[in-house]
């Protein structure tokens, strides 16, 4: 089955400091895979999006997402966390007429 | 750009009753659909649209029926609601159905069945 899976259930990292959100994917043929992020009370926004090409793939507010084949991983990460990038973030790929999402990590960025 | 617009924001609904969550978008969008988002389990595909009088099935269809009579508008019907109905539900579009194109989404009904 199409799908991807999101590891960790939360992850805390200071302010400054890298972050990295993982996710595996479940694919056959080409993945084309995203990210979004959820503020509290909010709908999800869309982040980023890996369709082919370059294996590094920026996105909005900083973030980036590297695309490994050999590894079947789409990891979100940015060199430097922002109490504002605390929420809730959602891998995800796009299969046919249905986006399926992870499970979500929840991103704490303490000062 | 409104974008994605759904209502109500909450509701509270008793067993047994039925209501519709209103979805419209403001951008011409091909695609529609409907997700509950339930905690620890993401978001699952309720049911979805392709375009005005077609519509079909996603992942947890029962208890829920669609209808895409406008480009703009894809309301959710839930026709006997059950405490298990108790979630929250987004409305998302995108311009087309194809596999490279993301979602936007409205900001959520908050619905609660006792």
């Amino acid at each position: 089955a199409q799908s991807v899976a999101q590891p960790e259930d939360q992850v805390n990292v200071a302010e400054g400091n890298p972050l990295t959100v993982k996710c595996t994917y479940s694919v056959s043929g080409n993945p084309y895979l995203f990210w979004y992020v959820q503020y509290p009370n909010r709908g999800l926004q869309f982040l980023l999006k890996y369709i082919t090409g370059d294996n590094l793939v920026k996105g909005s507010y900083g973030f980036e997402a590297e695309f490994n084949k050999s590894q079947t991983s789409f990891h979100l990460k940015k060199p430097s966390a922002l109490v504002s990038d605390s929420a809730l973030y959602f891998c995800a790929v796009r299969v046919n007429n249905d986006m399926r999402f992870g499970a979500g990590t929840r991103l704490t960025v303490k000062p | 750009n409104a974008g994605v617009t759904q209502t109500p924001k909450f509701q509270v609904l008793k067993t047994g009753q039925s209501m519709t969550l209103q979805c419209a978008q403001d951008m011409n969008h091909e695609y529609m659909s409907w997700y509950r988002q339930d905690p620890g389990m993401g978001l699952r595909l309720i049911h979805y649209s392709v375009g005005a009088g077609i519509t079909d099935q996603g992942e947890v269809p029962n208890g829920y029926n669609v209808s895409r009579s406008t480009t703009e508008d894809f309301p959710l019907r839930l026709l006997s609601a059950a405490p298990s109905q108790t979630s929250v539900y987004f409305c998302a579009s995108s311009y087309s159905h194809g596999q490279t194109t993301e979602l936007f989404f409205g900001s959520g009904t908050q619905l609660s069945v006792l």
